[in-house]
Parts: structure tokens; sequence; C-alpha cells
């Protein structure tokens, strides 16, 4: 069963824009990751949050989480053509013996140059 | 280059036929897992394991084995592939498995079961 849902499912902009992906989980949790697919291509990891931070930097990556909420955001500054991928948010469970990350379906995200 | 390294890039197989997906990792991680990739359903998890010599079920486990012999490699076998098992298969592994650490991915093995 999926935790995560990602929204949008696809994102189109033009290059220069900033790119915001959200993510809702249901379940408590220990960590959220974010990672980019490239089409083809294995996922690679941008940033992972921990449940007790609530924000993330990292280059133009810019990640936020609500626990509260059950939530978090994946912004994306001064996007470039490069930037066109999938991005999935994943989350950790919350007890020791549940780190395996279960994965959303993913935002398409397209940068026009 | 430090990595996963998955074999073979991608099979026919026919229905009914046994195979191994290999999987290898040089970074000395703990943790290791196998995903499917379905398009409309996400990244699954089949099989993974906390560390040499240890397995646990994923998600999807059905028609799928693995096995952790030492701590480099994980392979992931079909013992008589059906045609829902057309899929991309991904390895990943991290440091650990009880403490948040991000994955690294192979670069997949594109199955299709005919």
């Amino acid at each position: 069963s999926q935790q995560g849902e990602e929204d949008p499912q696809a994102l189109s902009i033009q290059e220069g824009e900033n790119a915001t992906m959200n993510c809702s989980y249901k379940t408590s949790i220990n960590n959220l990751q974010w990672y980019r697919q490239n089409s083809g291509r294995g996922l690679v990891h941008l940033i992972l949050i921990r449940s007790n931070e609530r924000e993330k930097h990292s280059g133009r990556l810019r990640v936020t989480l609500d626990t509260s909420k059950k939530s978090s955001s994946l912004l994306i500054t001064a996007s470039r053509a490069a930037d066109t991928a999938s991005y999935f948010c994943a989350t950790g469970g919350g007890s020791s013996n549940t780190g395996k990350l279960i994965f959303g379906q993913g935002t398409t995200l397209q940068v026009k140059p | 280059i430090a990595g996963i390294t998955q074999a073979p890039t991608s099979q026919i197989l026919a229905a009914g036929r046994r195979m191994t997906l290999r999987c290898t990792q040089d970074m000395r991680h703990n943790a290791m897992y196998w995903y499917r990739q379905d398009l409309g359903l996400g990244l699954r998890l089949i099989h993974y394991s906390n560390t040499a010599g240890t397995t646990g079920k994923g998600e999807v486990p059905d028609g799928y084995s693995v096995s952790r012999a030492n701590t480099d490699d994980f392979p992931l076998t079909l013992a008589s592939a059906v045609p829902s098992q057309t899929s991309v298969y991904f390895c990943a592994s991290s440091a650990s498995l009880r403490r948040g650490h991000g994955y690294t991915f192979g670069s997949g093995t594109r199955l299709t079961v005919v």
C-alpha cells in the first residue's frame, strides 16, 4: 500500500520559475526523503528530513515537513531544463523495525527551456 | 566508482522460466532492497535484507525469492516467471535499515515476461 501521495501528478513550468511538489502520508514516520528519477534511470537521493526537523535546504532545494498535517513539500528554485524528471517522496517508519522506505507514485516535472 | 551494479540491463523471458536478477554493491552497506516499478503503481518493495544472512518480505513478495550470502550481493530469483512480473526492477542499498539513511539505487533491470 502506498504511504505517500504526491501532488500534483504532473507539473510543467518555464525555466527560471520555481517548482513546488507536495507529499502527504498517513502514518507516523521517522524520516521523509525525496528522490529524483530521470527517464529510464534509477532513483537518486536528494534530501532526507527527520521527523523532528521542520525545514532543510540543499542547494536549490528546500524541503519542509509538517508532522501535524502529515505533509511535506519540495521546492526547487530557479528551475533548469535539467531538472526535468520524476520526483518521489518516500517515508521511513516510526519504529526501529520498520526503516524500509515506502514510496509515493511521484510527480513528473517538465521544465521548458 | 562506488555504487550498485545490476545485471542484466534488460531481458525478455518466456513464461515459466527461472531467472535470477543480479545486484552487487561496493559501499559495504548493511541493508539492501529490491523494488519493482510499474506505471501508475510507483515503486513497491519486494524483499529486503537488514544485514548479510537475513532477509525479509516486503509488500509484494509472492513469486520472488532472495538470498544474502554476503554483504555485497543480493540476487532476486523468479522461480517460474509469469507475465504479471513484467516490470522494471531496482536494487537499492542503505548504510542501515533501522536508522534513516538515503538509499542508493542501481540503474534497473527491465524484464518482459512473454
